[in-house]
């Protein structure tokens, strides 16, 4: 089994700050690196994914991902209540995507 | 257009019995996954298939299998259900080009 490690938490950040969310992962072959936000009693829902190395904005969040040092992150910034759920880190794997979740980091957003 | 749909939601089982669990990828998707996911924990990978093939599975018993439909619809069937059995089962779907997979609402299986 493929392993991804992210910090369960929970990480509680104030409202209107940066969160900021880190993942690392064994598998020196993954390509793509999927984050998604599950809100509890929810399915996982998909925020953004990131190939190449470097960062990636969209909106409030932004991926970062270093190959080499098999490290990826999500910010989030000016946090909001709304953002209060858990975050999975998803390194895809091989052919036909098959993903590999870490046990996701909890995220509490104070107003 | 229609999501990922599983049926059903909710199910309560005995011990040492069997479970067929569905699922209706969005249309025009041919990878379908399987998860398990315990409370507190990410989702685990139990299957996946791609063209009606299986293309990969986890680290999972034999009691555990799937298969997947001409329509791309597929099945998780558990037999000999154990305790721990008890979990969300979730089943992604995927176009294949690695846009990622959208997952369904879930089937809660108690297993008592």
């Amino acid at each position: 089994q493929k392993e991804v490690e992210q910090n369960s938490g929970p990480l509680s950040v104030p409202e209107g700050a940066i969160a900021s969310l880190n993942c690392t992962y064994s598998d020196r072959g993954s390509q793509s690196f999927f984050w998604y936000r599950q809100y509890s009693g929810k399915s996982p829902e998909l925020i953004m994914f990131i190939y190449s190395n470097g960062d990636k904005e969209d909106g409030r969040f932004t991926a970062q991902l270093n190959k080499a040092s098999q490290y990826v992150s999500l910010l989030i910034r000016d946090s909001q209540p709304s953002d209060s759920a858990t975050y999975l880190c998803a390194p895809e794997t091989g052919n036909f995507n098959k993903f590999y979740f870490g046990s996701g980091t909890k995220l509490n957003v104070k107003p | 257009d229609a999501g990922v749909t599983q049926s059903p939601t909710h199910l309560i089982k005995t011990r040492g019995q069997h479970v067929t669990l569905r699922c209706s990828p969005i249309s025009g998707h041919k990878s379908v996954s399987w998860y398990q996911q315990v409370l507190g924990q990410g989702p685990q990978f139990i299957f996946q298939y791609y063209e009606k093939e299986e293309r990969g599975r986890g680290n999972f018993p034999d009691r555990f299998s799937a298969r997947q439909f001409p329509n791309y619809s597929s099945e998780l069937n558990v037999n000999a259900l154990l305790l721990g059995d008890s979990a969300l089962y979730l089943c992604a779907s995927s176009s294949g080009s690695a846009y990622g997979y959208t997952f369904g609402s879930g089937t809660r299986l108690t297993v008592v």
